[in-house]
C-alpha cells in the first residue's frame, strides 16, 4: 500500500541536545524524500531532501538519513534549539521524472524543545 | 515569509455553499500544488497546476476544482461544502512540474464549515 508513517507522535527532548525523528515508508517505487517543518499558525517549510541514490545528506545542523533496504527515513537535528519545536513531517515523491508527480505527506512528529 | 500569498486567511461557511479559495505563488514559479490539513487525515496532496494546465491528482473530491490563470494565480473551488470539508487548506509553488524540487507553502486558508 501508500503509506508513509512515523514511529513517534511526539518527541521531547532538552535544548541543546540531538534530536532524531524517524519515517518509514511502503513504497518501494519512491525516489525522493523530503522533511518539511511546520510551525504552530504556518505552512509547512522545506528543512532537506535526499534522493533515493543517496543515503546521506547534510544541511546546516540537519542531517537525513535514508535506509532503503527497511524503507525507513531519519532526521537527525544537532544541538536542538527551543526555535526547532514544531510538527515534522517526511514525504515522499514517486515519479520525479514529472509526468507523475505525487507527494505523500506522513502524519507528524511533534518536537518539543524544553529549555 | 515564503512569498506565496493566500487568501482568505480564514473563512467560514454553511453547508451546502461555495467557496472559492485564491493563491499567488512566489515570483517566477510556474507550479502550483494545493493540499488539505485536517486533524484525522494530515496533509493530503490536492491538485497541481503548471503554467495553466492541470498536471497532476492527488485525493480531490468532484466537488472540488481548481484553475491556474495566465497571471499564474491559482484559485480552489469547494462546492456543496460539507462539515468534513473544514479544514486547512495550503498553497505551495515551485519552480519546475517535477516532484523532486523545493515547494513554497503559503500561510494557509482555514476552512470552517458549520
Amino acid at each position: 500500500g501508500e503509506s508513509v508513517g512515523l514511529h513517534l507522535p511526539t518527541l521531547s527532548v532538552q535544548e541543546g541536545d540531538n534530536s532524531i525523528i524517524n519515517c518509514a515508508y511502503s513504497n518501494s517505487a519512491s525516489d525522493y524524500f523530503i522533511w518539511y517543518k511546520q510551525e504552530s499558525g504556518k505552512g509547512p517549510q522545506f528543512i532537506i531532501d535526499i534522493r533515493s541514490n543517496m543515503d546521506k545528506r547534510q544541511g546546516q545542523r540537519v542531517t537525513v538519513l535514508l535506509n532503503k533496504t527497511v524503507k525507513h527515513l531519519s532526521l537527525q537535528i544537532a544541538a536542538t534549539q527551543p526555535g526547532d519545536s514544531a510538527v515534522y513531517f517526511c514525504a515522499e515523491n514517486r515519479g520525479s521524472g514529472g509526468s507523475n508527480y505525487k507527494l505523500t505527506f506522513g502524519k507528524g512528529t511533534l518536537l518539543t524543545v524544553n529549555p | 515569509d515564503s512569498g506565496v500569498t493566500q487568501t482568505p486567511k480564514h473563512l467560514i461557511t454553511a453547508t451546502g455553499q461555495r467557496v472559492t479559495l485564491r493563491c499567488s505563488p512566489r515570483s517566477g514559479d510556474l507550479s502550483v500544488y494545493w493540499y488539505q490539513q485536517s486533524l484525522d487525515q494530515g496533509l493530503q496532496f490536492l491538485i497541481q497546476y503548471y503554467n495553466g494546465e492541470e498536471r497532476a491528482k492527488g485525493n480531490i473530491l468532484e466537488r472540488f476544482s481548481a484553475q491556474q490563470f495566465p497571471d499564474l494565480h491559482s484559485e480552489l473551488n469547494l462546492s456543496s461544502l460539507e462539515l468534513g470539508d473544514s479544514a486547512l487548506y495550503f498553497c505551495a509553488s515551485s519552480v519546475r512540474a517535477s516532484g523532486d524540487n523545493e515547494q513554497f507553502f503559503g500561510p494557509g486558508t482555514r476552512l470552517t464549515v458549520l
